[in-house]
């Protein structure tokens, strides 16, 4: 099953406006960290923001905010005033907490979506 | 944080041919890993590699495809070998603490185009 999913492959905005964009993650276990990254053109990955599973409020850095509600497990990230060079493909990814008996835990990758900022 | 230098970034090879891309970092890391992301797909993890001893191989990858070196803490090289036009993706290192709340640092990726 999918860890993490990503429901819209792609996206418009309008610049100026704000966006969200989707991602629903999958796990069992209480200890989680959710991560997006934004990938422009060139590929290099960038990060941008992270939430904890214990986290009591809603992630925010600079224009990016993660609307995080577990419940629901969900955690959509929202970019505010968008700018043309917010143009790229956004990847939520998570790591689950550590392994019983010890260990690296991998980063698991969504399939992305690609947001299209129109001027 | 990591600062992640990787070359080339970007390059067009021959089929049949052999690449090898460098990542080095600015600091002592244990983990190491290589992605590759195929056209319009999200990464997808190949191996990680530790100093000092063998890569470990995702399924679906193998060495003789995919040799990795790790000479030492700072530094990790990924050839692909034989390469077909399948092979077109953008390959990605990335070091990663593993820690929970530490996000894994990804060098430039290296556009790889097989013709």
């Amino acid at each position: 099953a999918q860890k993490i999913t990503q429901t819209q492959p792609g996206m418009f905005v309008q610049e100026k406006e704000a966006v969200t964009l989707d991602c629903t993650y999958d796990t069992s276990d209480p200890s989680y960290g959710l991560f997006w990254y934004k990938q422009p053109s060139s590929g290099e990955m960038i990060f941008l923001i992270y939430q904890g599973s214990y986290d009591q409020q809603n992630a925010t850095e600079g224009r990016y905010s993660l609307n995080f509600q577990k419940a629901r497990k969900s955690a959509n990230l929202v970019i505010s005033a968008s700018q043309l060079g917010d143009s790229a493909m956004y990847f939520c990814a998570m790591r689950e907490g550590q392994p019983e008996g010890g260990g690296y835990q991998k980063v698991t990758f969504g399939t992305g979506t690609k947001l299209q900022v129109i001027p | 944080s990591a600062v992640i230098s990787q070359k080339p970034s970007r390059d067009i090879c021959q089929r049949g041919t052999s690449l090898t891309i460098q990542c080095q970092v600015d600091s002592q890391v244990t983990m190491m890993f290589w992605y590759r992301q195929q056209p319009g797909q999200s990464l997808t993890l190949i191996a990680t590699a530790n100093q000092g001893s063998e890569a470990t191989y995702e399924s679906g990858f193998v060495i003789d495809k995919f040799p990795i070196s790790r000479p030492n803490l700072t530094f990790s090289t990924l050839t692909v070998s034989n390469m077909s036009p399948e092979d077109s993706s953008i390959y990605l290192c990335s070091v990663d603490v593993g820690q929970l709340n530490t996000e894994a640092f990804f060098g430039q990726g290296t556009r790889l185009t097989v013709v």
